[in-house]
C-alpha cells in the first residue's frame, strides 16, 4: 500500500547532539510537512515543502532544519537537541492536484532529549 | 498559535450513545477538516467541509459548519468502543501566502463498553 514511513519510531538522545528524523512516501504526493505534537497542544507545523525546490518555515522552525532530497523524501534535523524538543514528531503529505489539503500522516517518531 | 479549539477537552460516553465535539476558530477559512488519532499513532483524515457547505455526512459521522459563528461540530452516532481516540479539527485559512492546516488541541473521546 502507498504509505508515509518515518524512521526511527523512537529515539533517545542527549542534549547537544545532532539528530535526523527521516520521512519517505510512496504516495507520489508533491507536498510534505513536519509537525510536532506536545500533550495538550495539538500539532504545530515546523516546516513544509510544496516541491523539491521549495522549503518554508512553519510556526515553530527555530532549532530545526529540513532537507527535501527528492519528491519522496523529507528529513528533519535538530542541529543541537535540547530537552524541550522532546515530543512526538509527524511527517505528513498531501497532493496539490488530487485530494487537496487533506493530509496523510506517518506513524510518528517519539523523540526524547535527555 | 492555535487556530482551532475543540470543546470539550475530554468526553466519556457509553457505547451506543452519540458523541458531539465542537471546534471554534478565529480567522476566515477555506475549509475545515476533522482528524482522528488513536493513542500514539498518526492522524487519520475523517472528513472535510468547505466554507460554502453547511453540513456533511460520512457513515456515522456528521459535520456541521457555521461560518458566521466560526464554529464546527462533529457528531458520531451510535458510538462504539473502537471510536475511542482523540479527535482534532484543522482549518485551512484564507490568509497567508500558502494554505496550511492549523490544528486544534483535540478532544479525547472515551467510549465505554
Amino acid at each position: 500500500d502507498a504509505d508515509v514511513t518515518q524512521t526511527p519510531r523512537n529515539r533517545i538522545t542527549k542534549t547537544g547532539k545532532r539528530i535526523m528524523l527521516e520521512c519517505s512516501q510512496t504516495k507520489g504526493h508533491d507536498r510534505m510537512y513536519w509537525y510536532r505534537q506536545d500533550p495538550g497542544l495539538g500539532l504545530r507545523l515546523i516546516y513544509y515543502s510544496f516541491d523539491v525546490k521549495d522549503i518554508n518555515k512553519g510556526e515553530i522552525s527555530d532549532g530545526y532544519s529540513v532537507s527535501r532530497q527528492a519528491q519522496a523524501k523529507f528529513s528533519l534535523s535538530l542541529e543541537s537537541a535540547i530537552p524541550n524538543q522532546t515530543a512526538l514528531y509527524f511527517c505528513a503529505t498531501s497532493d496539490s492536484s488530487g485530494t487537496g489539503e487533506k493530509l496523510f500522516f506517518g506513524s510518528g517518531t517519539q523523540l526524547s532529549v535527555l | 498559535s492555535q487556530q482551532g479549539e475543540e470543546d470539550p477537552q475530554a468526553l466519556s460516553i457509553q457505547e451506543g450513545e452519540n458523541a458531539t465535539m465542537n471546534c471554534s476558530y478565529k480567522t476566515s477559512i477555506n475549509n475545515l477538516q476533522w482528524y482522528r488519532q488513536n493513542s500514539g499513532r498518526g492522524l487519520v483524515h475523517l472528513i472535510l467541509i468547505r466554507s460554502n457547505e453547511r453540513e456533511k455526512h460520512s457513515g456515522r459521522l456528521r459535520v456541521t459548519l457555521d461560518t458566521s459563528k466560526k464554529s464546527s461540530s462533529l457528531l458520531i452516532t451510535a458510538s462504539r468502543a473502537a471510536d475511542t481516540a482523540s479527535y482534532f479539527c484543522a482549518t485551512v485559512s484564507l490568509s497567508g501566502s500558502a494554505r496550511q492546516l492549523t490544528f486544534g488541541s483535540g478532544t479525547q473521546l472515551t467510549v465505554l463498553p
